[in-house]
């Protein structure tokens, strides 16, 4: 089984900072791996996938980068709707999780 | 556009059986798979299985073999997720994906909790 960690755990930026969030995988996945983003209440929402491919209707600041074991989720200038948890996932695998608060 | 509608609030004994929908529009319902994936509580997602319903196929997380079943009626478009032997830890959200690799769509979720 594969094992996706992703870091920081939490994330305190201010909105117009970027924000950098980190995906390591246990083994090669290629560029098999997505991104989603959940707010309170809310179903998780496709931001990326094949690791660099954004989703339909997500804005140009979301960019992710990354092969193999190491990927990045890039959010160029934080909007005030960017503050939620962010998660990796490849196939049935997800990552635990990074919350990005307001500082 | 794309639709996935769940079925509502569940409230479960421990032991007994729970059934959640998901109703799926505004694509063809055979051309692509149908994930669950559950979140507990103030915590993280969580993979239970995937149904392919062009041919019923099935792959279930292991720790919940024999106690799930997944199933879809092709004629309405819905897909159904079955858990048995419900205990206090299977309290959480229950959601459908659309899904082959990633899960583009999602269900609204489904609150299932167990308790007595």
């Amino acid at each position: 089984e594969i094992v996706l960690t992703q870091s920081p755990a939490t994330l305190s930026l201010s909105p117009g900072e970027r924000a950098t969030l980190s995906c390591r995988a246990s083994q090669s996945v290629s560029t098999y791996l997505a991104w989603y983003q959940q707010k309170p209440g809310q179903a998780p929402r496709l931001l990326i996938y094949d690791a660099s491919k954004r989703a339909t209707g997500i804005p140009v600041r979301f960019r992710g980068s990354g092969s193999g074991t190491d990927f990045t989720l890039t959010i160029s200038s934080l909007e005030p709707e960017d503050f939620a948890v962010y998660y990796c996932q490849q196939r049935s695998n997800f990552g635990q999780g990074t919350r990005l608060e307001i500082k | 556009q794309v639709q996935l509608v769940q079925s509502g609030v569940e409230v479960k004994k421990p032991g007994a059986s729970v059934k959640v929908s998901c109703k799926a529009s505004g694509y063809t319902f055979t051309t692509y798979g149908i994930s669950w994936v559950r979140q507990a509580p103030g915590q993280g997602l969580e993979w239970l299985g995937w149904i392919r319903p062009h041919n019923g196929n099935t792959d279930y997380a292991q720790y919940l073999q024999g106690r799930v079943t997944m199933t879809t009626d092709t004629s309405t478009s819905t897909a159904y997720m079955e858990l048995r032997s419900l205990r206090s830890d299977d309290t959480a959200v229950y959601y459908c994906a659309r899904s082959l690799t990633t899960y583009d769509h999602w269900g609204q979720g489904t609150l299932v909790t167990v308790s007595s």
